[in-house]
């Protein structure tokens, strides 16, 4: 257990609705990272957070969005849900937002299913 | 362009026996790369890290080495087990960029 949780485990819905995934990091962790692995892909980094700025951008669509909120739990907003949107979203926090030995630690994920 | 390269893409080894996976990289300035271990469906899980200064690491059965000069590393995986079936990804990280591989997959047939 690596101490991130996520909700929902696992969300079905259909095109052109809108979900929120959540994450909790790490006790004292400051970063919290989005990706997204879809079947049998690698994972895509999306965002990240620090502190609950913005951090990095990754190959996030304009239809996502995520905020950090000042207990530093984080959401991502996936809205107009297409077909291809479907796909495990999974959450990392770290303790700081940059650095050589800054480890990431992920949480088991969010399993999307958009029929 | 910043990159991330891994091989095999998939690997099937007998229990017991030892393997190598590779990971080669064009990201600049480099940081730090890791070594992640990823069972179908889970969250991945770190298994080494390592920055510029360092050319080896292990982790039990896991050790990872790392050529700065020519942007390669390797893990390698001794006496496999079949709990070592999994993909294991490569992330090499600049100080504001952080690239994936794709990942070797690793199946351990007993």
């Amino acid at each position: 257990d690596s101490g991130v949780t996520q909700t929902p485990k696992h969300l079905i819905t259909a095109t052109g609705q809108r979900v929120t995934l959540r994450c909790s990091p790490r006790s004292g962790d400051l970063s919290v990272y989005w990706y997204q692995q879809s079947l049998d892909q690698g994972l895509q980094f999306l965002i990240q957070y620090y502190n609950g700025e913005e951090r990095a951008k990754g190959n996030i669509l304009e239809r996502f969005s995520a905020q950090q909120f000042p207990d530093l739990h984080s959401e991502l907003n996936l809205s107009s849900l297409e077909l291809g949107d479907s796909a495990l979203y999974f959450c990392a926090s770290s303790p700081r937002g940059q650095g050589a030995l800054n480890e990431q630690f992920f949480g088991p994920g969010t399993r999307l299913t958009v029929l | 362009k910043n990159q991330v390269e891994q091989s095999p893409q998939s690997l099937i080894i007998l229990e017991g026996k030892n393997c190598t996976l590779q990971c080669n990289y064009t990201v600049s300035p480099f940081s730090n790369l890791r070594w992640y271990k990823q069972d179908t469906g889970r969250g991945p899980v770190s298994l080494t890290i390592m920055t510029f200064s360092e050319n080896t690491k292990s982790n039990g059965r896991y050790t990872a080495t790392l050529d700065a000069d020519t942007k390669q590393s390797s893990l390698h995986i001794t006496a496999s087990q079949l709990s070592d079936s999994a993909s294991y990804i490569c992330v090499v990280s600049a100080w504001d960029d952080m690239r994936f591989g794709a990942g070797t997959r690793l199946t351990v047939k007993p």
